[in-house]
């Protein structure tokens, strides 16, 4: 069956950094995009961007620009999402969920992980 | 960027009655690159409809999508007690993906 595992969760300090992992199984990796998606405490969804692990292609959020890097590793079949200069308002749970391309739904998500910025 | 804006914000019904759920766009959705997610709370979200009207793999026919262009809806037939969480629309065509800010399904 097909399952998405991340890493598990962070607390980092303002202005440091974070990568999630999201190690999938279950399907051939290199079919379908990787998709991050967070979420603040009590707050909505909100999508940071697409990656390909056919090619490596990525189309991000235009607001985390800069700040954000999607990566995959086919030899082990996971996804990663750094975000560099953490602010508190970053504090949220991160998903990864599967989309087979850029204009594509997202059909299977990770359970997510807690990234909590705090000084 | 696409805005979404979904109505009501909160919906309060009883299970076996109807449940309909607005997402209206700020500018046309292409090819209908719409779809609807339900979340529980600690849960990830869980994919419903997409292409505006498809069902996903699993999903009772009691949840059906309907629209295209500007104009969306889901539709529960008939609640049942499970189906109560909170419901958002993404689009997925351009410009980026967005989400709508999400309708909660409350019991009356």
């Amino acid at each position: 069956q097909v399952q998405l595992v991340q890493s598990g969760a962070e607390v980092k300090k303002p202005g440091a950094s974070v990568k999630v992992s999201c190690k999938a199984s279950g399907y051939t990796f290199t079919s379908y995009g990787i998709s991050w998606v967070r979420q603040a405490p009590g707050q909505g969804l909100e999508w940071m961007g697409w990656i390909s692990a056919y090619n490596g292609n990525t189309n991000y959020a235009q607001k985390l620009q800069g700040r954000v890097t999607m990566t995959t590793d086919t030899s082990t079949s996971t996804a990663y999402m750094e975000l560099r200069s953490l602010r508190s308002d970053d504090t949220a749970v991160y998903y990864c969920a599967r989309g087979e391309d850029y204009y594509d739904s997202s059909d299977y998500w990770g359970q997510g992980t807690l990234v909590t910025v705090s000084s | 960027e696409i805005v979404l804006t979904q109505s009501p914000g909160t919906l309060s019904l009883s299970p076996g009655e109807r449940a309909t759920l607005s997402c209206r766009a700020s500018q046309s959705v292409s090819s209908s690159y719409l779809a609807w997610y339900q979340q529980k709370p600690g849960q990830a979200p869980r994919l419903l409809i997409y292409g505006a009207s498809s069902r996903a793999t699993g999903i009772p026919d009691r949840f059906s999508g309907s629209g295209s262009g500007t104009d969306f809806t889901l539709t529960i037939s008939r609640l049942e007690p499970e189906d109560f969480a909170v419901y958002y629309c993404q689009q997925y065509g351009s410009h980026g993906y967005t989400f709508g800010q999400g309708t909660k399904l409350e019991i009356k």
